[in-house]
């Protein structure tokens, strides 16, 4: 089965710095995606970036951008020029593409942005 | 108007009450799923639906039960509510067929405390 661990609960930063959230998966598969969503105080999950296993080149959306490393199974994602829209709690999550396609989710980390 | 819809949005009940949370959604998707988000465990899966006819449990289904009414529509029943399945519930829908990569659709969440 797959696990997905996010080893950090809380991180806070300043407005307009850079921030990077960890995230590490364990799978013996080859092919499967990988997602990190944004759950705002709202509750509301909002899909922020997806990777493709297949796919060397990280995938990249305005301020977010993750940093790949399959054979390590690191994911992590990059805010540049942090807002203070971009507090919420942001989860990794792990999908087959074959069969159920469940995600697995981490633990999640909190991040607060400080004006 | 929203694609995904929950309702309620809150719930308070007592222990040993039957509950239903419904799903309703207007994307066409044929799959849908439950998820329940615990502090410090993440989101997981409950059920999973690939059309009327296709019921699937997920990781932790024990004490709840889903039921498949037309393609729009996955409710989610708890029998007998107990404290422990105090948590917030989340409705998804995907069409691995479309162009969305995978991508599932998130409703607003149903806050369920059992008392």
């Amino acid at each position: 089965a797959q696990t997905v661990t996010q080893s950090q609960p809380e991180m806070s930063v300043q407005e307009a710095e850079t921030v990077t959230l960890s995230c590490t998966y364990d799978t013996s598969e080859n092919n499967y995606y990988l997602f990190w969503y944004k759950q705002p105080p709202s509750r509301q999950m909002i899909l922020v970036i997806r990777q493709e296993a297949y796919k060397q080149q990280n995938a990249t959306e305005n301020r977010f951008s993750v940093n790949f490393q399959k054979a390590a199974k690191s994911f992590s994602l990059k805010i540049s020029d942090s807002q203070l829209g971009d507090t919420a709690m942001y989860f990794c999550a792990f999908m087959k593409p074959e069969g159920a396609q469940k995600l697995v989710f981490g633990q999640g980390t909190r991040l607060t942005i400080n004006p | 108007d929203a694609d995904v819809t929950q309702t309620p949005r809150n719930r308070i009940t007592k222990t040993g009450k039957r509950i239903m949370l419904e799903c309703s959604q207007t994307k066409g998707h044929d799959r849908m799923y439950w998820y329940r988000q615990d502090p410090g465990l993440g989101l997981r899966l409950i059920y999973y639906s690939f059309d009327v006819k296709d019921i699937n449990k997920g990781e932790i289904s024990d004490g709840y039960s889903v039921s498949r009414q037309a393609q729009a529509k996955f409710s989610l029943s708890l029998e007998s509510a107990i404290p422990n399945q105090t948590a917030l519930y989340f409705c998804a829908t995907s069409d691995p067929s479309g162009t969305g990569h995978n991508e599932q659709f998130f409703g607003p969440g149903t806050r369920l405390t059992v008392l």
